[in-house]
């Protein structure tokens, strides 16, 4: 099993530039997650969604949008990158209830 | 505001020692707690999950305690080792109506263990 994927794992961007993270898991679960994770900061919780077709806000939710139209993806697009941006950002997904699982995480520099 | 509070952000201790790791929460009711460990470059890893009407939750050398009343919960590892050195966070989930709500993190603490 392969669990939660991230694509990509590294990404340069200049700012202005739009780009979209793609998590899958294969793992059959109900929920999935974005955070970001920067020194000092923690994992902040950006968007989340509790199943196919819903999204729902988070934390740090300014910047980004979601979409989860199939069950197993959940996508984080930037429409218009700015340098505070610059993350490392992890997908994870779960059954309600239980653990979360991560994925590898993507670095995104944005200058 | 909700928060979510991991009293230090490193702990260092001898290999052998037992570690205590503090997480203490405000404005939140939250169904179950969480600990999670990240190592350096990587995803975080579940560890060990207690519900609110859980007291206590063991797992090999880990121990995890939960007080609604205190809004705290205690993470313990017991005869640490050089490779329990990571950052550990705790993670908190709400009880929508029965739904599960959003999962927040705290901060981490990380821990040196050595030898």
């Amino acid at each position: 099993n392969a669990g939660v994927t991230q694509t990509p794992k590294f990404r340069v961007l200049k700012t202005g530039q739009s780009m979209t993270l793609l998590c899958a898991q294969d793992m059959n679960h109900e929920y999935m997650y974005w955070y970001r994770q920067d020194p000092g900061m923690g994992l902040r919780l950006i968007h989340y969604s509790v199943g196919e077709g819903t999204t729902a806000k988070g934390e740090v939710p300014d910047g980004y949008n979601v979409s989860r139209l199939k069950k197993q993806n959940f996508l984080l697009g930037l429409e218009s990158a700015a340098p505070s941006q610059t993350s490392v950002y992890f997908c994870a997904s779960s059954t309600p209830w239980v653990s979360a699982f991560f994925g590898q995480g993507t670095r995104l520099t944005v200058v | 505001s909700q928060k979510i509070e991991q009293n230090s952000e490193a702990l260092n201790i001898q290999e052998g020692k037992t570690a205590t790791l503090t997480c203490n929460y405000t404005n939140y009711s939250p169904a179950y707690l969480q600990w999670y460990r990240q190592d350096p470059g990587r995803g975080p890893v579940f560890l060990l999950l207690i519900r609110e009407n859980e007291k206590e939750k063991r797992k090999e050398r880990l121990k995890v305690t939960f007080d609604t009343t205190l809004k705290q919960s205690l993470f313990h590892i017991t005869a640490s080792q050089p490779a329990d050195s990571a950052t550990y966070l705790c993670a908190l989930a709400r009880n929508y109506g029965g739904s599960q709500g959003n999962l927040i993190f705290g901060k981490g603490t990380k821990l040196s263990v050595k030898p």
